[in-house]
């Protein structure tokens, strides 16, 4: 069971270099969402999706961008990558409805920004 | 908006014996879902505990624990029996609605928990 899948696992960017960063889920699960975590300040809300084609804004939308075209995929754009964007990336899903709260989590992407 | 502080930015504790994390959250809500994360060296994200706000009785699951005070809004995680494999970054989280049929989550700045052998 390949659960959720993130791509890639390790990045280095220039500051102002864009990239995508790929989510992938096989659960059907309908609640998708993009957090980052940094050293002391826990895991921060990017953005969030609950459904194909649906998406919304979370704790730290500034800089980034998503898009869920296919339900089983969420991706995550930086259009001009900055050193505050340095950070581990997690991606996860979850049921919609009562069984929500229990997030299934990617291995996250270690992203920095010089 | 909803806020999860976790006081402890790091705790210790022997082998075999038992440490409290805690946490305490800041709602209007009636209904909530309460949960304890860990995350291993690994990075992985790992469910450990889920408490419902409706329920008096305190979650279980083997040797984690929890103390849930609704009134004082606190949630804390007991950890029983410690063992090597516990040690991990601990994160409380509260599950907030955010409108028009759809929830997130909301996590603490987490707890370096060590486990001394």
């Amino acid at each position: 069971n390949a659960g959720v899948t993130q791509t890639p696992k390790f990045r280095v960017l220039k500051t102002g270099q864009s990239m995508t960063l790929l989510c992938a889920q096989d659960m059907n699960h309908e609640y998708m969402y993009w957090y980052r975590q940094d050293p002391g300040m826990g895991l921060r809300l990017i953005h969030y999706s609950v459904g194909e084609g649906t998406t919304a804004k979370g704790e730290v939308p500034d800089g980034y961008n998503v898009s869920r075209l296919k339900k089983q995929n969420f991706l995550l754009g930086l259009e001009s990558a900055a050193p505050s964007q340095t950070s581990v990336y997690f991606c996860a899903s979850s049921h919609f409805g009562p069984l929500f709260g229990k997030l299934f989590f990617g291995s996250g992407t270690q992203l920095s920004v010089l | 908006a909803q806020t999860v502080t976790q006081s402890q930015p790091e705790m210790s504790v022997q082998e075999a014996e038992t440490v409290t994390l805690s946490c305490t959250y800041d709602t209007s809500e009636s209904d909530y879902y309460l949960f304890w994360y860990k995350q291993p060296p690994s990075r992985q994200m790992i469910l450990v505990i889920r408490q419902e706000a409706y329920k008096q009785q305190n979650a279980t699951e083997n040797r984690f624990s929890v103390n849930f005070q609704k009134a004082a809004k606190s949630f804390s995680l007991k950890i029983s029996d410690s063992q090597l494999g516990d040690a991990a970054m601990y994160f409380c989280a509260y599950r907030s609605y955010s409108g028009a049929g759809s929830y997130q989550l909301t996590f603490g700045k987490g707890t370096k928990l060590s486990v001394i052998p």
